[in-house]
């Protein structure tokens, strides 16, 4: 059983408009989640996270929300740059460490 | 700072063979874990280790085990090794385990098994 989906396997978006990616997730103990962003050939690289006791989150460019009551979050990226095309993976922990990941979802930004 | 250090980058095995894969940590990260992405089921935690001792392990079957040394270097075997086995195989480390101690990744080990 898949704890953490993300339903688009891609996602393409036009450079400087909005880039939302989409995660949810099933188990209501997780308490944390992560978002990391991984180029070809490289190791992915942590980007953003959020607690559950918060609803929003930002750094910068990129913004995650999280509905708790839906489990669902979103990676809002504000606005799309070249660079920003990339695999997002979003990811969920719970109190005992355990990290679970989502599949990914491909972002191409369209010039 | 030197990364997280992964080796070899590039490995192919045959089905059956036993294979090792090496991961040097970020100095001063003794938490090392372990993932194996593929295409079909993305990144998928095998385990964890801190301080020599297995924290949590993934749903991965027993020919997949691990250990940690003492200079927090880790390593990862996979024995009877099958097609299905074909993965790019992360490793990556942080200071201590838990919420705060995002994963610093290495650029992974891709196993290919004939």
């Amino acid at each position: 059983d898949q704890q953490v989906k993300q339903n688009s396997p891609s996602l393409s978006v036009q450079e400087g408009r909005i880039s939302i990616l989409n995660c949810d997730y099933t188990n209501s103990m997780f308490d944390y989640f992560l978002w990391y962003k991984k180029y070809p050939a490289e190791g992915p690289t942590f980007l953003i996270s959020i607690s559950s006791i918060k609803d929003k989150n930002e750094d910068g460019r990129f913004t995650v929300f999280l509905n708790k009551s839906a489990k669902h979050l979103s990676l809002h990226i504000v606005p799309s740059q070249p660079g920003d095309s990339a695999v997002y993976f979003c990811a969920a922990m719970n109190r005992d460490d355990k990290i679970i990941f989502g599949k990914g979802t491909r972002l191409h930004i369209l010039p | 700072k030197a990364g997280v250090t992964q080796t070899p980058r590039y490995l192919i095995k045959t089905r059956g063979q036993q294979v090792t894969l090496s991961c040097s940590p970020i100095s001063g990260h003794r938490s090392v874990s372990w993932y194996q992405q593929t295409p079909g089921q993305g990144l998928q935690f095998l385990f964890e280790y801190f301080s020599e001792t297995q924290r949590n392990k993934g749903n991965f079957p027993g020919r997949f085990s691990g250990r940690q040394f003492s200079n927090s270097r880790s390593e990862m075997n996979v024995s009877t090794l099958e097609l299905g086995d074909s993965a790019l195989y992360l490793c990556a480390s942080s200071p201590t385990p838990g919420y705060n101690s995002p994963l610093h990744f290495g650029n992974g080990t891709r196993l290919t098994v004939t």
